[in-house]
């Protein structure tokens, strides 16, 4: 089965430390996802991108996250500084923008912990 | 208010047990609707699509009620692997592609 495949799959780190999370969206899929989780929020949208370009990145703490697409195969959400606050489960979820109705295909997240 | 409700549960039946969720949303324009299952520590993953007409998925019936705004889900014949996190999931507009989740509602099946 294809999959989304995400780096790390568990970081701990510093309150202060830059954290970079990476995600393989599945091959030929065009939009990309950057989701988060926690116990209180729930699942929040940050940032998507269609065929690499950024469409809505409102739901993203602006001063201190970034979402980028380098290629079509890599999608990267970086924190700098990390604060506590940010411990949560990151998602990444890829689909094909054409063919809403068949929903999209999450990894397995990376769970940030910042101590 | 969120743009996407439900109940969070958790609900708790017996094995064979009929078991219905419901899920509200506010955006009258949404035009795509999911529920995602999601396991204890693990990614969502996508239960089945909800159409217009209503669909069914073996043991698993999803129904869609655009003039209340709300979605169900009903589950027949409850399996103790069935015991997980129900998501509702709405597109809100058809070109943004963006989907939206609910925040669960949690189901606990028991022996």
């Amino acid at each position: 089965d294809a999959r989304v495949t995400q780096t790390p799959r568990d970081k701990v780190t510093e309150m202060g430390q830059e954290v970079t999370m990476r995600c393989q969206p599945i091959l030929g899929h065009n939009t990309v996802f950057w989701y988060r989780q926690t116990m209180k929020q729930g699942l929040e949208l940050l940032a998507y991108f269609r065929n690499r370009a950024p469409l809505d990145d409102s739901g993203m703490p602006k001063d201190r996250f970034s979402a980028e697409m380098p290629d079509a195969t890599l999608a990267t959400l970086k924190i700098q500084p990390s604060e506590p606050r940010d411990s949560a489960v990151y998602f990444c979820a890829s689909g094909l923008s054409d063919t809403t109705n068949y929903g999209y295909t999450f990894g397995s997240g990376t769970r940030l912990t910042v101590v | 208010r969120k743009e996407v409700e439900q109940d969070p549960g958790p609900f708790n039946v017996p094995e064979g047990a009929t078991v219905a969720f419901n899920c509200t949303y506010s955006n009258s324009a949404s035009q795509s609707f999911f529920w995602y299952r999601q396991d204890c520590r693990k990614e969502p993953k996508l239960l089945m699509s909800v159409y217009s007409s209503g669909n069914e998925d073996g043991r698993f019936t999803a129904q869609l009620n655009r003039a209340s705004q709300y979605i169900s889900l009903l589950i027949r014949d409850s399996k103790l692997s069935d015991s997980a996190t129900y998501l509702c999931v709405v597109n809100p507009v058809d070109s943004s592609y963006k989907l939206i989740f609910g925040s669960g509602t949690r189901l606990l099946v028991r022996p």
